[in-house]
């Protein structure tokens, strides 16, 4: 079965700016996830979604957000983007959360602010 | 902060070599587990032990857990120059999300 796909793979931004990624999970998975890799601070939950719900929510200002549709598809988004949000972003997904059973990863999407 | 740590930060070892990593935690868990990640890429599950193991294996690799001790090992037997890569332990504190180590970056010599 197609696994978690992420669009785009690289995004340059510029600061201000606003931008939205996407994440289609494997099928039949309603646990979307997403993280933040960066080399400073490593890899850094955000929020996760089940069945369109926000189920949890990392440390994050309020510039993040997300939001999971009917067919569990996922998007985030980062408004007034600034340099220090430059980093790779990761989507998983899971049957029904990642406390119990295994997550996957997308590719990621590689964001560069300029 | 739950994140936990890996030790060592980076391990180079010929190939054929037996590589082991150590994890970490802070927070009791329900289960914990691996991930490696090839350069810049997505993150591949690796392996699942839950806390009421103590030890479990999947082909080359072998992993431990000791929920007193808070921590966990990753040995790679038999090395291979693909296996080259970051490897991270992650736990789920409970929640919804998993928490990740820092990452060991192993770099296997051909």
């Amino acid at each position: 079965k197609a696994g978690v796909t992420q669009t785009p793979r690289y995004l340059i931004k510029t600061r201000g700016q606003q931008v939205t990624l996407s994440c289609s999970p494997i099928s039949g998975h309603r646990s979307v996830s997403w993280y933040q890799q960066t080399p400073g601070q490593g890899l850094q939950f955000l929020f996760e979604y089940f069945s369109e719900t926000q189920r949890n929510k990392g440390n994050f200002p309020g510039r993040f957000s997300g939001r999971q549709f009917s067919n569990s598809r996922s998007e985030m988004n980062v408004s007034t983007l600034e340099l220090g949000d430059s980093a790779l972003y990761l989507c998983a997904s899971s049957l029904q959360g990642q406390f119990s059973t295994e997550a996957f990863f997308g590719q990621g999407t590689r964001l560069t602010v300029v | 902060s739950q994140q936990g740590e890996e030790d060592p930060q980076a391990l180079s070892i010929q190939e054929g070599e037996n590589a082991t990593m150590n994890c970490s935690y802070k927070t009791s868990i329900n289960n914990l587990q691996w991930y490696r990640q090839n350069s810049g890429r997505g993150l591949v599950h690796l392996i699942l032990i839950r806390s009421n193991e103590r030890e479990k294996h999947s082909g080359r690799l072998r992993v431990t857990l000791d929920t007193s001790k808070k921590s966990s090992s990753l040995l790679i037997t038999a090395s291979r120059a693909a296996d080259t890569a970051s490897y991270f332990c992650a736990t789920d504190g409970g929640a919804n999300n998993l928490f990740f180590g820092t990452g060991t970056r192993l770099t296997v010599i051909p």
